[in-house]
């Protein structure tokens, strides 16, 4: 069975700051890879996403991942964080070849950002 | 934003009771999904649908069944509520479609509390 690790829970950086938010994941191939981000009582907004190809994925907002195949990593990125990135940030991967998209989630990765 | 409609978005019910969320897409997407969203378990699938009438299990389907008799509607019910399904639930669609830039995207959410 596919797992997904976030190993950071809560992680507060300064306005400005450089952001790396670690994601690793456990499966046979590769999968599909998803970052998703949430605000507090909002639903789920797709960041970006990795199906084939460049390992370096732009997505909107100013985010970027790389997916790294002998790590088994796809961290998610940010040059200079603003005080609205603060929200929870979801990695997940699907199975890829499969017949739909049925996600496993992290447990999620809480943004704060200090003015 | 992808047109989907949680209802209801929140709700409050008594253990044993039935209850059933509905989600509507305006999107003649073929895959919907059923998700709920716990603290510290990130979000996890209940059961997903493939087409009218097809549906499977997810990782958490256990005291739900769901049903979509039609395209643009997939209902999740919980039998008899218990408290341990006071969650968020998250309605989803999309998935292969042979489309570049295929992707899942969710709806609102729908808080329910069972007391």
């Amino acid at each position: 069975a596919q797992s997904v690790t976030q190993p950071d829970i809560h992680i507060t950086v300064s306005e400005g700051a450089s952001l790396e938010l670690r994601c690793n994941y456990s499966y046979g191939a590769t999968p599909y890879l998803f970052w998703y981000v949430q605000s507090p009582g909002q639903g789920l907004q797709l960041l970006l996403k990795y199906f084939s190809g460049d390992t370096l994925v732009q997505g909107i907002k100013g985010f970027e991942a790389e997916f790294k195949r002998s790590q088994s990593s796809f961290n998610l990125r940010k040059p200079s964080v603003h005080w609205s990135d603060a929200a929870e940030y979801f990695c997940a991967v699907a199975p890829s070849g499969a017949g739909s998209y049925q996600l496993t989630f992290g447990k999620g990765t809480k943004l704060s950002v200090i003015p | 934003d992808a047109g989907i409609t949680q209802s209801p978005r929140h709700k409050v019910t008594e253990t044993g009771t039935p209850v059933t969320l509905r989600c509507h897409q305006t999107e003649n997407h073929r895959y919907m999904y059923w998700y709920r969203q716990d603290p510290g378990h990130g979000l996890r699938l209940i059961h997903y649908s493939y087409g009218v009438k097809d549906t499977d299990k997810g990782e958490v389907s256990d005291g739900y069944s769901v049903s979509r008799s039609k395209t643009e509607d997939f209902l999740l019910t919980l039998e008899s509520a218990t408290s341990s399904q006071t969650s968020v639930y998250f309605c989803a669609i999309g998935g292969p479609t042979g489309l570049a830039g295929n992707t899942i995207y969710f709806g609102e959410g729908s808080w329910l509390t069972v007391v």
